[in-house]
């Protein structure tokens, strides 16, 4: 069965800081991997998604993820946090057919001033 | 264009009962799926509908039941409520079916079920 981890469950960082999540999968065929972010009251919205090609990838918001196959990880990436960027971030992965997305436990970000 | 729609926002209700939840997928769209996210947990899979037609199914009891109408909105049921389906359930949509391919999931903001 797939599943999705997010090792920290809390990241705290100053505005203007970097900030690094960290996600790693299990899953036996090359999966479709998500990161979506959930500010409070807000439904998901997908941050970036990787398919296939280039290992590193950009998305909105100024969040990039590189994907490692080596290590099964997914992680999500930001060079310089803003006030706005605290909220929920869930790693998501999903099969090559079927559209069931799997989602880790979260990490919530506080940014700090 | 409307984004995805959910009503209620917030409900309350006590064990045993009933529950209906609604949802309209954004305009286009015509796959739903629904998802229950406990308290600090991530979303988990209930179900898909296309088509008017269960499609794939995530590991929750009979107890949750849904139905997909011809204007493709969707209505999530759960009978015999428990104090553990307390959750955000979360209504995606998607165009074109979700066996075949991947698309993206649009997410509405989900409603707050309170079982007490």
């Amino acid at each position: 069965a797939q599943s999705v981890t997010q090792p920290d469950i809390h990241i705290t960082v100053s505005e203007g800081a970097s900030l690094e999540l960290r996600c790693n999968y299990s899953y036996g065929a090359t999966p479709y991997l998500f990161w979506y972010v959930q500010s409070p009251g807000q439904g998901l919205q997908l941050l970036l998604k990787y398919f296939s090609g280039d290992t590193l990838v950009q998305g909105i918001k100024g969040f990039e993820a590189e994907f490692k196959r080596s290590q099964s990880s997914f992680n999500l990436r930001k060079p310089s946090v803003h006030w706005s960027d605290a909220a929920e971030y869930f790693c998501a992965v999903i099969k090559a057919a079927g559209n069931k997305l799997t989602f880790g436990g979260g990490t919530r970000v506080l940014v700090k001033p | 264009d409307a984004g995805v729609t959910q009503s209620p926002t917030h409900l309350i209700k006590t064990r045993g009962q009933q529950v209906t939840l609604r949802c309209s997928p954004k305009s286009g769209h015509d796959t739903v799926s629904w998802y229950q996210q406990a308290l600090g947990q991530g979303p988990q899979f209930i179900f898909q509908y296309y088509e008017e037609e269960e499609r794939q199914r995530g590991n929750f009891p009979d107890r949750f039941s849904g139905h997909q109408f011809p204007n493709y909105s969707s209505e999530l049921n759960v009978n015999a409520l428990l104090l553990g389906d307390s959750a955000l359930y979360l209504c995606a949509s998607t165009p074109g079916s979700g066996a075949s391919s991947y698309n993206e999931q649009f997410f509405g903001p989900g409603t707050r079920l309170t079982v007490l």
